[in-house]
């Protein structure tokens, strides 16, 4: 089984440049989540989808971080415009049906810096 | 708020010999709870896990050990080899709420020979 694919897998922008991440989730996995994972701090949560559905962004800064899945398979991230603060690994991960103990899997993950 | 806390950086232990890492948490409304594994430049890879009802769950050199009463997990590993280097996630659930994982801020386990 494939796993959950990320793209690019490293990036470096200058600040107030944007940015895109992309990802592919495990085919059948209708609950697709990123994560922010910042150097020394475990990943926080930034958007979760069902489907093409937003079911939680209350911690997506909505000033600058916009996320979309279209068609309920692949999504995009993207930082517009990008801050310093906004240097880490952005983790893409998809399950099932929205529970952590069926199927949840994470992505490699890009590792963004913002210079 | 940190909700998930995971207050040793780092742990270093002989191989053969038992790991153990803490992980404290302050919502009483998780009921699921999960460790996760991350080696440099890779996702986390889920690693053994235990539902609220229980308070231990084994998977081969890993046992996770549940005191709800004092908020607090734990993960041993028995033996310790070399190739359990890694940093050590500890992350916490709400099982009706969508699959949010709330994380610690990780421990990195060394194992030396």
């Amino acid at each position: 089984e494939a796993g959950v694919a990320q793209s690019p897998r490293y990036k470096i922008i200058e600040k107030r440049q944007s940015v895109a991440f992309w990802c592919n989730p495990i085919s059948g996995h209708a609950t697709l989540y990123w994560y922010q994972q910042i150097l020394g701090q475990g990943p926080k949560l930034l958007i979760q989808f069902q489907n093409n559905g937003v079911v939680d962004d209350s911690q997506l800064p909505k000033d600058r971080f916009s996320a979309e899945r279209l068609k309920g398979v692949d999504s995009t991230l993207k930082i517009q415009p990008a801050k310093l603060e906004d240097s880490a690994v952005y983790l893409c991960a998809s399950s099932f049906g929205g529970y952590p103990n069926y199927g949840y899997t994470f992505g490699s993950g890009t590792r963004l810096t913002v210079v | 708020d940190q909700q998930v806390k995971q207050n040793s950086p780092s742990l270093s232990v002989q191989e053969g010999r038992i790991s153990i890492l803490n992980c404290d948490y302050t919502n009483s409304m998780f009921d699921y709870f999960l460790w996760y594994k991350k080696y440099p430049a890779e996702g986390p890879t889920f690693l053994i896990s235990i539902s609220s009802i229980k308070d231990k769950n084994e998977d081969g050199r890993f046992t996770v050990f549940l005191n709800k009463s004092a908020k607090h997990l734990s993960l041993h590993i028995v033996p310790s080899q070399p190739g359990d280097s890694a940093v050590y996630f500890c992350a916490a659930s709400v099982l009706n709420q969508g699959g949010k994982l709330i994380f610690g801020q990780g421990t990195e386990l060394s194992v030396k020979p």
